[in-house]
């Protein structure tokens, strides 16, 4: 039973373009997402997070925003960089049992 | 702060064989998680312990598999027998705490296994 999922595998973007990831949950009990990046033989690194209280929080070029009643995240990258292309992972923390449950990863692929 | 250090970094092994991967976390960090990545279900918690106390193991997925922390800097998971369904890679990561304000996991860069 997966409580976070990732639909989409993969995205191609163009760089200087929107790169838009989307996460979607079904527990009303998360309180807090975030959203890690990782590399190619590299452990997962953190990126952004937001509480459920909130609606959008945005650093620099990263903005995630969160529609608590659809269950749905989405992580917005703009501008796209090369550098940016990564397996981003959207994972949720839940309040009850403390811990993070994770989606599959979308593989963002950002070409020049 | 080296991060959180793994080894080996990749390990081939022979089905039925014994597989040990080790992990220090993040000195002063008091939860430790050890995780396996799928391209099926993604990143699993299979375990975590908070002050070298197994805390929750619902995610191990049988008893072939078993993890230790007999200290705060250094912690183990073990598959025995390995069977080639095992393959995967496995992350351990710590963190201050599992609440607010800080919810952030430190990974490490993985142990690569393959089981043959």
């Amino acid at each position: 039973d997966q409580q976070v999922k990732q639909n989409s595998p993969s995205l191609s973007v163009q760089e200087g373009r929107i790169s838009i990831l989307n996460c979607d949950y079904t527990n009303s009990m998360f309180d807090y997402f975030l959203w890690y990046k990782k590399y190619p033989a590299e452990g997962p690194t953190f990126l952004i997070s937001i509480s459920s209280i909130k609606d959008k929080n945005e650093d620099g070029r990263f903005t995630v925003f969160l529609n608590k009643s659809a269950k749905h995240l989405s992580l917005h990258i703009v501008p796209s960089q090369p550098g940016d292309s990564a397996v981003y992972f959207c994972a949720a923390h839940s309040s009850n049992t403390g811990k993070l449950i994770f989606g599959q990863g979308t593989t963002l692929q950002v070409k020049p | 702060d080296a991060g959180v250090i793994q080894s080996p970094r990749h390990e081939v092994t022979e089905m039925g064989q014994e597989v040990t991967l080790r992990c220090k976390p993040i000195s002063g960090h008091d939860y430790l998680f050890w995780y396996r990545q799928t391209m099926m279900r993604g990143l699993e918690l299979l375990i975590y312990f908070n002050n070298n106390v197994p805390i929750d193991d619902s995610g191990m997925p049988e008893d072939r598999f078993s993890a230790k922390m007999p200290n705060a800097s250094f912690s183990t998971l073990k598959i025995q027998p390995s069977e080639p369904r095992d393959s995967a890679v496995y992350f351990c990561a710590s963190s201050y705490s599992t609440g607010p304000p800080s919810y952030e996991q430190y990974f490490g860069p993985g142990t690569r296994l393959t089981v043959t």
